[in-house]
């Protein structure tokens, strides 16, 4: 049984580039939760999406950042234009049923800015 | 605004002894709450978990305590092991569900 899976493990782009991050939740979960970890703070809130959905972006930029999760495939969130801030952990979680259950998260995009 | 938080940032204890990690919310609203550990390089692994209605629950060498009082949430690990060394976070989920608020984190650091 299979858990959340991110790829890639590690992702280095240049200032200027896109990063694109991919997540595939556990089998039968359709709730997908993006949240980024910058070094040395803890995690925080970014998009919470069901399948072709997105239920709350309250923790997303303004600008550069998307997510999606579409029927088929697995959920990207889109990083444009990067820059040395972006610069972080970025970590997926799914779950089974609704809004309040477990979370179960994946190991995680390291993404290097250079 | 909402936040969780953690007393302590670092704590160093002697292997097998007990370790307490505390945890404090200011959204009372708040009625799901989460342990995790993050060991270097990996992402958050569920530890355990306890709902507003209760006070107190246990896993295995885990105690999750409740205090819906002053807000505070509490994370026991008996017999602590080398292997429990990681940075432990507490996280909240608000009644309206969605999204974690998570702590800062406590970094456990076992000592053999």
């Amino acid at each position: 049984n299979a858990g959340v899976m991110q790829n890639p493990r590690h992702l280095v782009r240049r200032r200027g580039q896109e990063a694109r991050l991919r997540c595939s939740p556990m089998k039968g979960h359709s709730h997908v939760y993006w949240y980024r970890q910058l070094p040395e703070e803890g995690l925080k809130f970014m998009v919470y999406l069901q399948k072709e959905n997105i239920i709350d972006e309250s923790g997303m930029p303004k600008e550069r950042f998307s997510a999606e999760f579409p029927k088929e495939g697995p959920s990207i969130l889109r990083i444009q234009q990067v820059v040395r801030g972006d610069s972080a952990a970025y970590f997926c979680a799914s779950s089974p049923y609704g809004s309040t259950d477990t979370q179960y998260f994946g190991p995680g995009t390291r993404l290097t800015v250079l | 605004g909402e936040s969780v938080g953690l007393h302590l940032p670092t704590l160093s204890v002697q292997e097998g002894d007990n370790s307490i990690i505390n945890c404090a919310y200011s959204n009372s609203a708040s009625d799901y709450f989460i342990w995790y550990k993050q060991e270097s390089g990996k992402g958050p692994q569920f530890i355990i978990d306890i709902r507003s209605n209760m006070d107190k629950r246990q896993g295995q060498r885990v105690t999750v305590l409740l205090n819906k009082t002053v807000k505070h949430l509490s994370l026991q690990i008996a017999a602590t092991q080398p292997g429990d060394s990681a940075v432990y976070f507490c996280a909240e989920i608000p009644n309206q569900g969605g999204k974690l608020i998570f702590g800062q984190g406590t970094e456990l650091s076992v000592k053999p």
